[in-house]
């Protein structure tokens, strides 16, 4: 069974900074089923990457993803006041979908 | 627009039964896998089960596997989750969500505003 780990647990970060999310995998992956969703409070997770580095329709270019093997990367180049949210990598293998623990992205 | 709407959540007592269901409109329901994932109060993501567009290949979590059922009607657009011998650990709102394939990559890229399930005495 594939173990995602998110890091840091919670990232406090300014408005215009960036904000660099890690996402590991116990073991290599394929990034091609690697994707990152954004949860606001009270509403449901909204895709934002797949494919590891594939933006989803209607996402803003200020994010953007890497990575591959076991090494992730979710980046907010610029953070506006509606990225302060709780971010999930998810990663699917052999009929099983596993997401990661969550990075909260808050203001400091 | 493409829209997932669930239904049947509510208190139920440990070790009763629950069906959850999520439907759909604004795309071709019986072309696209799905998926059920849940989320306990304050807590992350956890993938649940999930079934194919004509529904002949299921898959379970191995947290409800043996005690909840993944089913669909095409004809109705609606996708179902049968919660048997609920534990309070099953507390958690739960999202329907469509998987669906760009090339070869997949990711969850619609998703219902969930449904909370609280089993309780």
């Amino acid at each position: 069974e594939i173990v995602l780990t998110q890091s840091p647990g919670t990232l406090s970060l300014s408005l215009g900074e960036r904000a660099t999310l890690s996402c590991r995998a116990s073991q290599s992956v394929s990034s091609r089923y690697l994707a990152w969703y954004q949860q606001k409070p009270g509403q449901a997770p909204r895709l934002l990457i797949f494919g590891a580095s594939s933006r989803a329709t209607g996402i803003p270019d200020r994010f953007s993803g890497s990575g591959s093997g076991t090494d992730f990367t979710l980046t907010i180049s610029r953070l506006e006041p509606e990225d302060f949210a709780v971010y999930y990598c998810q990663h699917y293998d052999s009929s099983q979908w596993t997401f990661g623990q969550g990075t909260k992205v808050e203001i400091k | 627009q493409v829209q997932l709407v669930e239904s049947g959540g509510g208190v139920v007592q440990p070790g009763r039964s629950l069906r959850l269901s999520c439907s759909a409109s604004g795309f071709t329901f019986s072309s696209y896998g799905m998926h059920w994932v849940r989320q306990a109060p304050g807590k992350g993501l956890e993938w649940v089960a999930f079934i194919w567009y004509d529904g002949s290949k299921k898959d379970y979590g191995d947290s409800v596997k043996g005690r909840f059922t993944i089913s669909r009607d095409n004809a109705k657009n609606t996708l179902y989750l049968q919660m048997n011998s609920l534990r309070a650990e099953d507390t958690a709102v739960y999202y329907c969500a469509r998987e669906n394939w760009v090339d070869t990559t997949m990711a969850f890229d619609y998703w219902g505003q969930g449904s909370l399930v609280t089993v309780s005495s």
